[in-house]
Parts: structure tokens; C-alpha cells; sequence
């Protein structure tokens, strides 16, 4: 079982329509961060989410930090072709070293 | 800015084969990782490294070792790779470990052990 679990697995839409992607955790984090993968890149990161409650918006993409700081989402408005990829949110385990641990990921796809 | 690099980008292995994963980094950071990515498990550590000369293990460490020689490079090495190694191997580093400092990914090596 992954500390971070990620909903959906898999994501399908139309452009333009809008999406909302899941990270979830039994646990409380400090902080939780969103990275995006392209097919035959690692992992670019998008934003970093530290206060509970916490929203960051880039461009079209909203990101939430829950207030009890066990969860994230990133929600996408009017989806592009552009958006298409890996998901992956990310954050350091409490209690139990340092380094990040990632969730399964979201992969999404944007058909045109 | 060349940021993270990694070879070599595709490589085949026959079982019990060695090889040795290169990663260098030009951002002066102190920390480096390797991950591997299999599908629907994300990244999983591998080991990692806090400072030029220093190495832990992390998640899943067992048929891998690694050296840290130099603060700029990170070396992967697998003695004896085995099927259960064809993975896609990624290297990472950062200023700091945790909170807001993210991570600089290379594009990463896909290995096939056959």
C-alpha cells in the first residue's frame, strides 16, 4: 500500500472539458507537491503546497492543499492537448526519513 | 542549463549481466536520488545520497549499490541484473530533502534485463 494514493489511475477527456485529479493519504504531511511527466521525461514539478487549505493557481491549473493536510487536488480548466501526461503528487513521509515519497499517478490524456 | 543527465538512455541486459548508470548534475545540490518508475507503483527510491561521499538506502535498495565520489555525479550500479530489474531507471537532486525545495528529474534510462 503507497503512503500517497492517487484517483483516477487513468483519465480520458475531450479538450476543453474539466478535470479534477486526487492525492490522498492516511497520513499528515508538511507539504505535498505536483510534478507532470511527459512520455520519455522524468518528473518537471509544478507547484508546492505547504499550509493547510492552501490554493495555487498556475494558469489553468488549481492545486489545494486539504486543511487537515492529508490530501491535495489539482483541478484543470477547459483541458488541452498540452496537458497531456503523468500526474504525480509528492511529499516526505512523516516520521520515517526525509526524502519524498510519490503517489502511483494520474495518467491523463487530452484528446483534441 | 544542462540540469540532470543521465546515461545511458536505453540499454539491454542479460541476466546476470553488470552495468553502471551514470548521473550528473550542475546545479551544485547536495542531495541526489535514484528512483525507478514501473507502472501503477509512481517512483519508488532506490538509494540516495545527502553529500559527496555519503550513500543510504532507500525503499527498494536489494541487487543495487552506488558511490557518490564526486558532489556532481551519482553512479547506479547493478552486479548482477535480473528480470525483475527492467525498470526505468530516474536521477534526481535537490538543495534540501524535504519541504518546499522540489526535485530536478533527468529524462532517465530505460533498462530492459532479458
Amino acid at each position: 500500500t503507497q503512503l500517497l494514493e492517487q484517483s483516477p489511475q487513468f483519465l480520458s477527456i475531450q479538450e476543453g472539458e474539466n478535470l479534477t485529479v486526487y492525492c490522498n493519504s492516511s497520513s499528515v504531511f508538511s507539504s505535498l507537491q505536483w510534478y507532470r511527466q511527459e512520455p520519455g521525461e522524468g518528473p518537471v514539478l509544478l507547484v508546492t503546497v505547504v499550509t493547510g487549505g492552501e490554493v495555487k493557481k498556475l494558469k489553468r491549473l488549481t492545486f489545494q492543499f486539504g486543511d487537515a493536510r492529508k490530501d491535495s487536488s489539482l483541478h484543470i480548466t477547459a483541458a488541452q492537448p498540452g496537458d497531456t501526461g503523468l500526474y504525480l503528487c509528492a511529499g516526505p513521509p512523516p516520521d520515517a526519513g526525509n526524502m519524498l515519497t510519490f503517489g502511483g499517478g494520474t495518467r491523463l490524456m487530452v484528446k483534441p | 542549463n544542462a540540469g540532470v543527465t543521465q546515461t545511458p538512455k536505453f540499454r539491454v541486459l542479460k541476466t546476470g549481466q553488470s552495468m553502471t548508470l551514470l548521473c550528473a548534475q550542475d546545479m551544485n545540490h547536495e542531495y541526489m536520488y535514484w528512483y525507478r518508475q514501473d507502472p501503477g507503483m509512481g517512483l519508488r527510491l532506490i538509494h540516495y545520497s545527502v553529500g559527496e561521499g555519503t550513500t543510504a538506502k532507500g525503499e527498494v535498495p536489494d541487487g543495487y549499490n552506488v558511490s557518490r565520489l564526486k558532489k556532481q555525479n551519482f553512479l547506479l550500479g547493478l552486479e548482477s541484473a535480473a528480470p525483475s530489474q527492467t525498470s526505468v531507471y530516474f536521477c534526481a537532486s535537490s538543495y534540501f530533502a524535504r519541504g518546499t525545495y522540489g526535485y530536478t528529474f533527468g529524462s532517465g534510462t530505460r533498462l530492459t534485463v532479458v
